[in-house]
């Protein structure tokens, strides 16, 4: 089967680091997609992995293995407005996107 | 560039009328839009895959009678809810390929409210 697992929320305090890992299993696999989802708005899209590495953006940083069926992303710095929920999706080989249920994160002061 | 407009961002309609939300791809052609559904504190709920030219994909579980929707040129795509009830009242948003840097470009989004 075809599934995606990410945590549903974390904690974490204003100017430190985050991770949030995901977790997948596909019988494809045509990329790895992050994105950032304030209350009420439509998501934002983060970034995209389809090599194994380490994409850095800014503050943002996306991981993926797919040997292993992960990716994490990583947040520096954290603001307070990053308290948001982040989506983890990925297409597979038929282009089918298959959605996690979303990691709320806390900034906490 | 890459950017969905999706129309209205709000609406509220009695029970038994329909609503009709429009997503349009402003500066590129989308052979293909997604619709999605959000309820309150879930994740995005895929609800159908809209293709130009050919009939809707929808997902298990979504009514097809219910939710028409309608994929007539490269750049729109419509979602209309007939027969609206309160339970249909949710938030939809739709997304088309290309987007940035290789990912869905996503509209605003919808919320809609059935009284």
């Amino acid at each position: 089967g075809q599934n995606i697992d990410q945590p549903t929320e974390m904690t974490a305090t204003e100017g430190a680091i985050v991770q949030i890992n995901c977790t997948y299993q596909t019988s494809g696999f045509n990329g790895l997609f992050w994105y950032q989802q304030h209350a009420g708005e439509a998501p934002t899209f983060l970034s995209y992995n389809v090599l194994d590495g380490l994409e850095e953006k800014g503050r943002f940083s996306s991981f993926l293995s797919r040997s292993k069926g992960y990716s994490y992303l990583l947040l520096k710095e954290l603001q307070m407005k990053d308290s948001a929920s982040y989506l983890c999706h990925l297409m597979d080989s038929n282009y089918q996107l298959i959605w996690g249920a979303g990691t709320k994160l806390i900034i906490k002061p | 560039g890459a950017v969905v407009s999706q129309h209205p961002s709000r609406v509220i309609c009695k029970s038994g009328t329909s609503v009709k939300i429009e997503c349009r791809s402003l500066d590129f052609q989308a052979t293909t839009m997604f619709w999605y559904r959000q309820f309150p504190k879930k994740s995005l709920m895929l609800m159908a895959t809209s293709n130009e030219g050919s009939k809707a994909t929808y997902e298990q579980g979504v009514e097809k009678d219910k939710f028409l929707i309608n994929h007539a040129s490269l750049t729109l795509s419509t979602l209309t809810v007939t027969s609206a009830h309160p339970e249909d009242s949710s938030f939809y948003i739709c997304s088309a390929a290309p987007g940035q840097h290789g990912g869905y470009t996503f509209g605003s989004g919808t919320r809609l409210t059935v009284v």
